[in-house]
């Protein structure tokens, strides 16, 4: 059973960037598609992008063009979500989430929660 | 782009009791529908596939239904853990993906 392995949490300021973890451990990354689903405080979820397998590239929500990036280190089976420019609406917890059955999101990591505050 | 809704907003039934969730698309979607459930606390799970199959390790209480734009998730009789948000979510804008606003089931 593969286990997508998120932990900490983040503070961060206005116009800073943050970048979250996702480890994948026993296992080779390379084998998964990886995306990442944030959701703020009592809100429900929003998927910002990941690898598309059937283009072989990175794809991101048009809301977050220019400002996420998307990393693998396969060195360390360690996925990346950089976000810049943080804004107080980017407080929320941001998932790591693997697709499987060809687009469907399992499993998921346990979050990290970004709080983005002055 | 193809919206989600799910209705009702919040379903208050009691345990043992048969719960139906409804999600609709804005545009036909075909079967490209999933469910998930996501407790407080925890990440959401996968439950239900292409708007009918079951997920590894989902029990049987759990089935979906439904195909263009509404989809159903029913659970045939509430177990204690199944009080939780559980959301829709499409693929049909591959590789855009949508997930609907959520369905809180809570204890009556």
């Amino acid at each position: 059973q593969v286990q997508l392995v998120q932990s900490g949490a983040e503070v961060k300021k206005p116009g800073a960037s943050v970048k979250v973890s996702c480890k994948v451990p026993e296992y080779t990354l390379t084998y998964l598609s990886m995306h990442w689903v944030r959701q703020a405080p009592g809100k429900g979820l929003e998927w910002m992008g990941g690898f598309d397998p059937q283009e072989g590239k990175t794809i991101h929500a048009q809301k977050f063009q220019g400002r996420v990036t998307m990393t693998e280190d396969t060195s360390t089976d360690t996925a990346y979500m950089e976000l810049t420019s943080l804004k107080s609406e980017d407080t929320a917890m941001y998932y790591c989430a693997a697709l499987t059955y060809g687009s469907w999101f399992d499993p998921w990591g346990q979050g990290i929660l970004v709080t983005v505050s002055s | 782009e193809i919206v989600l809704t799910q209705s009702p907003a919040t379903l208050s039934l009691s345990p043992g009791e048969r719960a139906t969730l409804s999600c609709r698309a804005s545009q036909g979607v075909s079967s490209s529908v999933a469910w998930y459930q996501q407790k407080p606390g925890q990440p959401p799970r996968l439950l239900i596939y292409d708007a009918s199959n079951r997920a590894t390790g989902i029990p049987a209480r759990f089935s979906g239904s439904g195909s263009g734009t509404d989809f159903t998730l029913t659970i045939s009789s509430l177990e204690p853990e199944d009080f939780a948000v559980y959301y829709c979510q499409h693929r049909s804008n591959w590789p855009l993906l949508t997930f609907g606003p959520g369905t809180k089931v809570d204890i009556k």
